[in-house]
């Protein structure tokens, strides 16, 4: 069974403070590692896919990096705009994709 | 429209009556999801069609009737729901994932559920 498993559960930053989240996984052979943002009453959005370790994906103040059992989302230098709760999806032999519970980012100005 | 559509987006609900819910994609996708979101707990997939023909049905039970009339279409029929069923339905699409390397799931903005 596919498991991800996402960390902090919450994190609260100030303006400029750059930090990471983290997702932890375990899937029988892994087809896709996603990032989604979802903001409060909203449907998720897409962010980044990543495919085999090593890979590393950027848009505007987030990079994603891929290692064989975990995913980091990077924030550089955040604004408030970048509060959000941060969701990691794996798809694995199974096509589905498996939800971890997010991290809810707060950033303060 | 573009996207990934979903109506209405607030519903509140008896447990006898009986309701629709309609999700409708404008990417030119061949798969279609239907996820349950409820507070501090990961998304829950329900169903999944995949060129209009249902490929997964996770344990649902069946006061939850799915319906894929077409490629665009979705609808999540709901009758005699109790109230832990209020919750955030969201709907998804995405190219089948046995069809194409890129398949990433874009979401509707979801129908937010609630069952008195």
């Amino acid at each position: 069974e596919d498991q991800v498993t996402q960390s902090p559960e919450a994190l609260r930053l100030q303006e400029g403070e750059s930090s990471s989240l983290n997702c932890s996984y375990t899937v029988s052979g892994l087809r896709g590692l996603f990032w989604y943002r979802q903001d409060p009453g909203k449907g998720p959005e897409f962010l980044f896919t990543l495919y085999s370790a090593g890979e590393e994906k950027e848009k505007e103040r987030l990079k994603a990096t891929l290692t064989k059992k975990e995913s980091f989302l990077h924030i550089t230098a955040p604004k408030p705009e970048d509060s959000a709760t941060y969701l990691c999806a794996v798809s694995g032999s199974a096509r589905q994709l498996t939800f971890g519970s997010g991290t809810q980012l707060t950033v303060l100005p | 429209e573009t996207g990934v559509t979903q109506t209405p987006r607030h519903l509140v609900m008896g447990m006898t009556n009986k309701k629709s819910l309609k999700c409708e994609q404008h990417l030119g996708h061949n798969a279609m999801y239907w996820y349950k979101q409820s507070a501090k707990k990961p998304l829950e997939l329900m169903f999944v069609y995949s060129l209009e023909e249902r490929v997964e049905n996770n344990s649902v039970p069946s006061r939850f009737s799915p319906e894929c009339p077409n490629s665009s279409h979705l609808f999540l029929h709901l009758h005699t729901l109790q109230p832990e069923d209020s919750a955030l339905y969201l709907c998804a699409s995405s190219q089948d994932p046995d069809r194409a390397a890129a398949y990433e799931q874009y979401f509707g903005p979801g129908t937010r559920l609630t069952v008195t």
